[in-house]
C-alpha cells in the first residue's frame, strides 16, 4: 500500500483564485510529520509547509495553509490567491519512524499545478 | 550561502562505468539522505545516514553504495552504472532525522547510455 497518495496528477486554476491539492497518508507511527514541497520547472525542491501529527492548529505559511484532518489521514495543501509563479509540481511527503533512531521521509507522486492568466 | 551542495549538476556515463555523486552540507545537520526522482514515481529514498559512521538502506538501494566519514559529506557511489539508473538524484539533509525541515540540494541529472 502506498504511504502517500496524491490523487490529482494535474490541476488547473485561474490566477487569483484558491486551489486545494489533495494528499492522504497511511502510517502507524503516532508521531509523524507531513510536508509539502514545490518543484518548479527549474528542478529544485522548495520546502513550503510542515505539520506535526500532534499540532493542534493547521499550519500556515503566507499564502499556503495545510488542511490537516487527522482522523481522515489527509493533509491537503491550500494555496490562496494563486499566482502565475505557483505553476509547478507539488509533492506531499511524510516523515515517520522506521526503527532504532531512524526516520524515513516518503514522497507522493506529485501534482502538477498550472495557473492560468 | 549555507545549504546543501551537489556536484556535478549533469553527468553522462556509459554502462558499466563507476562514479561518485558528491553531497556536502555546512549546516551541521546530522541527517542526510539520497533520493532519485523518476517521471511519475515521485522521489524514492536510496540510502540515508543519521550521523557520521551510520548509514542504512532506503526503498531502492540496489546498485548504490554510501559512506559517511564526516558530518558534512555524504557521497553516493554507482559501482557499475546501468541505464535503469538514469534519473535525477537529490541529496537532502536535516538537523536530525525527526526534524521538521529537510533541505534539498539542486540535484544531479544522470544519464547512463
Amino acid at each position: 500500500a502506498q504511504k502517500i497518495t496524491q490523487t490529482q496528477p494535474g490541476m488547473f486554476v485561474q490566477e487569483k483564485e484558491a486551489v486545494t491539492l489533495d494528499c492522504t497518508y497511511d502510517t502507524s507511527d503516532p508521531s509523524y510529520g507531513l510536508f509539502w514541497y514545490k518543484q518548479p520547472s527549474s528542478g529544485e525542491m522548495i520546502f513550503l509547509i510542515y505539520q506535526g501529527s500532534y499540532d493542534q492548529q493547521n499550519a500556515t505559511e503566507g499564502r499556503y495553509s495545510l488542511n490537516f484532518q487527522k482522523a481522515r489521514k489527509s493533509a491537503n495543501l491550500v494555496i490562496s490567491a494563486s499566482q502565475l509563479g505557483d505553476s509547478a509540481m507539488y509533492f506531499c511527503a511524510m516523515r515517520e519512524f522506521s526503527g532504532g533512531s531512524n526516520y524515513k521521509l516518503t514522497f507522493g507522486k506529485g501534482t502538477l499545478l498550472t495557473v492560468n492568466p | 550561502n549555507a545549504g546543501v551542495t551537489q556536484t556535478p549538476k549533469f553527468q553522462v556515463l556509459k554502462t558499466g562505468q563507476s562514479m561518485t555523486l558528491q553531497c556536502a552540507q555546512d549546516m551541521n545537520h546530522e541527517y542526510m539522505s539520497w533520493y532519485r526522482q523518476d517521471p511519475g514515481m515521485g522521489l524514492r529514498l536510496i540510502h540515508y545516514s543519521v550521523g557520521a559512521g551510520i548509514t542504512d538502506q532506503g526503498e531502492v538501494p540496489n546498485g548504490y553504495n554510501v559512506s559517511r566519514s564526516t558530518t558534512e559529506d555524504f557521497p553516493l557511489r554507482l559501482l557499475s552504472a546501468a541505464p535503469s539508473q538514469t534519473s535525477v538524484y537529490f541529496c537532502a539533509s536535516s538537523y536530525d532525522a525527526g526534524g521538521d525541515g529537510y533541505t534539498f540540494g539542486s540535484g544531479t541529472r544522470l544519464t547512463v547510455v
